[in-house]
C-alpha cells in the first residue's frame, strides 16, 4: 500500500491564483480530512469527509472548497489564493470501524507559498 | 470548543535518560487519542492511538496514558535516543468523521 500520497511537494502561487492539491489513500478509508500547520497555531482542520459525497467544514474552511466523488481521492482547492493561505497543507484518512481500525494516517504534506 | 494544551513547549536531555510528556484537553468527550512524532520538515508519523476506553498502550520504548476525566493524557519514553530528537504531536479525537484537534507540540531534542 502507498498509505495517503499528496501532490504537489511543493507550490508557489501568485494571489488570484487558483489550484487543486491532491490526495489519495489506497487503504479503503471512509474519513479523509485536511489540515493546514501554521508555526505557532499548530494543526487546524480545513474540510473533512465521512464518505463518497458527503462533506463538511472543520475550523478553518473559508477560501477552499472540497468534494468527494471517490473514496479513494479528496482534492482540496482553492480559488483564489491569498498570502495568508501560506502554509503547510496535510491531507489524513482513517477507517469509519471502531477500534484500533480508526488509527489516522497521515500524508508528507504540500507546502504553499502565496506571493 | 476543545482546546488541547502540550507541556514543555521544548525539552532537552541527555541521551539515556527517561522522560515524560504532557496533554492536556478540556472535553472529556473524547473518541480517541493519538500521539504523533513530526521531523522538521516532514508529515505526522503515527505513534499510539489510545481509545477512550482505554487507560494506555505500549510500543517499544513508548508508554501512553489517557485519564479521560481529568483530561490529560503523558507520553513516556524510556531509554531516549538521538534518533528520538523530533516534535511531539497530541491529538483528540471527536465528531462524526473523528475528527483532531491537536496541540501545539512539544519539540524534543536528546543530546548524545
Amino acid at each position: 500500500n502507498a498509505g495517503v500520497t499528496q501532490t504537489p511537494k511543493f507550490q508557489v502561487l501568485k494571489t488570484g491564483q487558483s489550484m487543486t492539491l491532491q490526495c489519495a489513500q489506497d487503504m479503503n478509508h471512509e474519513y479523509m480530512s485536511w489540515y493546514r500547520q501554521d508555526p505557532g497555531m499548530g494543526l487546524r482542520l480545513i474540510h473533512y469527509s465521512v464518505g463518497a459525497g458527503i462533506t463538511d467544514q472543520g475550523e478553518v474552511p473559508n477560501g477552499y472548497n472540497v468534494s468527494r466523488s471517490t473514496t479513494e481521492d479528496f482534492p482540496l482547492r482553492l480559488l483564489s489564493a491569498a498570502p495568508s493561505q501560506t502554509s503547510v497543507y496535510f491531507c489524513a484518512s482513517s477507517h469509519r470501524a471502531s477500534g484500533r481500525n480508526n488509527e489516522q494516517f497521515f500524508g508528507p504534506g504540500t507546502r504553499l507559498t502565496v506571493l | 470548543k476543545q482546546e488541547v494544551t502540550q507541556i514543555p513547549a521544548a525539552l532537552s536531555v541527555p541521551e539515556g535518560e527517561n522522560l515524560v510528556l504532557n496533554c492536556s484537553f478540556t472535553d472529556s468527550a473524547i473518541y480517541n487519542l493519538q500521539w504523533f512524532r513530526q521531523d522538521p520538515g516532514k508529515g505526522l508519523t503515527s505513534l499510539l492511538l489510545i481509545q477512550s476506553s482505554q487507560r494506555e498502550q505500549t510500543s517499544g520504548r513508548l508508554n501512553a496514558s489517557l485519564d479521560k476525566s481529568s483530561g490529560r493524557s503523558t507520553l513516556y519514553i524510556a531509554a531516549s535516543q538521538p534518533g528520538d530528537s523530533a516534535t511531539y504531536l497530541c491529538a483528540v479525537s471527536l465528531g462524526s468523521a473523528r475528527q483532531l484537534t491537536f496541540g501545539s507540540g512539544t519539540q524534543l531534542t536528546v543530546l548524545p
